[in-house]
């Protein structure tokens, strides 16, 4: 156990919809890092916030975007879904630097 | 632009054998080189990690070799086991700024009992 917690495990919803991923990270951990994981793309690097401010961004969509809050949790919103954002979406949580440590994900299936 | 490089995308090792995965990169900004191991359904879990300062770390049965001229580095599963069958990623992750790893696509290991 990572000590990063992400809820819901499981999402299925319809195309056109929005849904909000959360993320609680490790205990004093400032960072939290959001990942998309496919079969055809691997592991994507989406977005990263330190301590409520957005540090960095990836290959992140429009339609999506997150968001950290003064308790440390993040937010992933993704709205007007498409099939193709079907995928597992991680966080990871980092004291600082290098070492981070990923949730159990979220499952996230459009239909 | 894929800049981290792994391989195999698959391998098969029987139980007592020894797992080999490479990874190539051509950055050389990158740092900090960890590998995560992922199982079904569970998110990616560090596994070990090196820096360029160092051309070998092991922990127990896992080891990385780290060629920094050549711009690789590999890890080594000594006397693999069926509990080792697992997806593994390995990455690399610039110095300073925000971090953000690159990881490789991943290679699917199966140990046979």
């Amino acid at each position: 156990d990572s000590g990063v917690t992400q809820t819901p495990k499981h999402l299925i919803t319809a195309t056109g919809q929005r849904v909000t991923l959360r993320c609680s990270p490790r205990s004093g951990d400032l960072s939290v890092y959001w990942y998309q994981q496919s079969l055809d793309q691997g592991l994507q690097f989406l977005i990263q916030y330190y301590n409520g401010e957005e540090r960095a961004k990836g290959n992140i969509l429009e339609r999506f975007s997150a968001q950290q809050f003064p308790d440390l949790h993040s937010e992933l919103n993704l709205s007007s879904l498409e099939l193709g954002d079907s995928a597992l979406y991680f966080c990871a949580s980092s004291p600082q630097g290098d070492t981070q440590y990923f949730g159990p994900g979220t499952r996230l299936t459009v239909l | 632009q894929q800049q981290v490089k792994q391989s195999p995308q698959s391998l098969i090792v029987q139980k007592g054998g020894i797992s080999i995965i490479n990874c190539a990169y051509e950055n050389t900004a990158f740092d900090y080189f960890p590998w995560y191991q992922q199982f079904p359904g569970k998110g990616p879990a560090l596994l070990i990690a090196i820096r360029p300062d160092v051309s070998e770390k092991k922990e127990g049965r896992f080891t990385i070799s780290f060629n920094k001229s050549a711009k690789q580095f590999s890890l080594h599963i000594m006397d693999s086991q069926p509990g080792d069958s697992a997806t593994y990623f390995c990455a690399a992750i610039p110095s300073g700024g925000s971090y953000i790893p690159t990881f490789g696509r991943g290679t699917s290991l199966i140990v046979h009992p």
